[in-house]
């Protein structure tokens, strides 16, 4: 089966970095997305990996490892406003997304 | 501004009772998604489109109905509402130039069946 692992939830402190990591096993592999998705609202998109490496946008950076079957999402001096719950999705062999149940952030002052 | 609406945003209704979802982009994007998500769960496709007549079930579609007539709208229908489907549906859509394009959702519509 198809499966995407994320932890449930995670906590850190305002002005810190936090490392978001998503580990997969899909049929097939076309590229990784991050959304976040703040309480009540419509996910987000954050960023697209499809080749090794990490790509950096702004306090977000998003690694990528298809040898591993594995994805970060790193987010640099965390501002309140970053809690939120953070989704990873792959886009397998029939491009069709398969959603980790995301991650839930609490952000402490 | 292009967007993409949902509505109602919140409905109540009662088991076995017919319910359409509305959904309305105005991207025209080809491509049209429905989710559900549960907690616990990650978004799970119901049904999708890419185009004009073209509809296909997704891994939850059973119970689910949907229908394109045009690009703008993908309504979603659950033909005799159930306990199980209370949940909060978002539809999203997508340009469809390529494979990997990016998706975008609308605000939801959070269904209680009674």
């Amino acid at each position: 089966g198809q499966n995407i692992d994320q932890p449930t939830e995670m906590t850190a402190t305002e002005g810190a970095i936090v490392q978001i990591n998503c580990t997969y096993q899909t049929s097939g592999f076309n590229g990784l997305f991050w959304y976040q998705q703040h309480a009540g609202e419509a996910p987000t998109f954050l960023s697209y990996n499809v080749l090794d490496g990490l790509e950096e946008k702004g306090r977000f950076s998003s690694f990528l490892s298809r040898s591993k079957g594995y994805s970060y999402l790193l987010l640099k001096e965390l501002q309140m406003k970053d809690s939120a719950s953070y989704l990873c999705a792959v886009l397998d062999s029939n491009y069709q997304l398969i959603w980790g149940a995301g991650t839930k952030l609490i952000i402490k002052p | 501004d292009a967007e993409i609406t949902q509505s109602p945003r919140h409905k109540i209704t009662e088991t076995g009772r017919q319910v359409t979802l509305a959904c309305h982009q105005t991207w025209n994007h080809n491509n049209m998604f429905w989710y559900r998500q549960d907690l616990g769960h990650g978004l799970r496709l119901i049904h999708y489109s890419y185009g004009v007549q073209d509809t296909n079930k997704g891994e939850v579609s059973d119970g689910y109905s949907v229908s394109r007539s045009n690009t703008e709208d993908l309504p979603l229908t659950l033909e005799s509402a159930a306990s199980s489907q209370t949940s909060v549906y978002f539809c999203a859509s997508s340009e469809g130039s390529q494979d990997t394009d990016t998706q975008y959702f609308g605000p939801g519509t959070r269904l209680t069946v009674l």
